[in-house]
């Protein structure tokens, strides 16, 4: 699995844009970049994945550099709910999680 | 379908105690997970299952930890003799095909204290 490098914690005011950025300089070739997001007392929950090629849902969008070795997860609103860790890593088999980035949401 | 179920929520033992954790995966999916978090850090991986086979083992699964998928459906994860620093929240998931394609859908876990 390829190492990942993400900021501890950012910070973000309500119904303005969030970018979450990723190193994975290591990253395989063929393998999928995930982002997953946990809120308190919860099991991560699926946020986005893409190869090459940006991907958008009605969650988020995820920008992808051409070398693929860091990738952004873009929130275009955020919201109170929004306020969660959020994991970058990529595999094939099982996927290995850091420590991820504290999101935190003024109103 | 209702996602992924794990039974109990919260399990609290006293130290010397086997436990025992069910997970339940989306009924299509073949493979299923299991990772334990503790306080302030990321979900860590410990094992992995395709249908009834176990292909991957973390060497976070001591001897004390055992974990079954009989018929290649649900899924047992026991604790033999509790230790305190197996005090953490085991998670479940489970992914239809390759994770790296589909990545994992996880349940709310279940939460381990051992006083």
């Amino acid at each position: 699995d390829a190492k990942t490098t993400q900021p501890n914690s950012m910070e973000s005011n309500e119904e303005e844009p969030v970018h979450l950025p990723c190193n994975h300089s290591t990253i395989s070739g063929t393998d999928y970049i995930h982002w997953y997001r946990q809120l308190p007392s919860q099991g991560p929950e699926y946020v986005i994945h893409g190869l090459t090629s940006n991907v958008n849902n009605r969650m988020a969008s995820l920008a992808i550099a051409e070398d693929r070795k860091s990738s952004t997860l873009i929130l275009h609103r955020a919201t109170l709910r929004d306020a969660a860790v959020y994991y970058c890593f990529s595999g094939y088999s099982t996927l290995t999680f850091g420590k991820g980035t504290m999101l935190l949401v003024s109103p | 379908d209702t996602g992924v179920s794990q039974d109990p929520r919260h399990k609290i033992t006293k130290r010397g105690q086997n436990v025992t954790f069910r997970c339940d995966p989306i009924s299509e999916h073949n493979r299923l997970y299991w990772y334990r978090q503790t306080l302030g850090q990321g979900p860590e991986f410990l094992t992995y299952f395709q249908n009834e086979a176990q292909l991957e083992k973390s060497r976070l699964l001591s001897d004390r930890f055992s974990a079954e998928r009989p018929k290649g459906s649900f899924s047992t994860l026991e604790i033999q003799r509790t230790e305190q620093g197996d005090s953490a929240m085991y998670l479940c998931a489970s992914s239809p095909r390759v994770v790296s394609d589909y990545g994992y859908t996880f349940g709310s876990g279940t939460r381990l204290t051992v006083v």
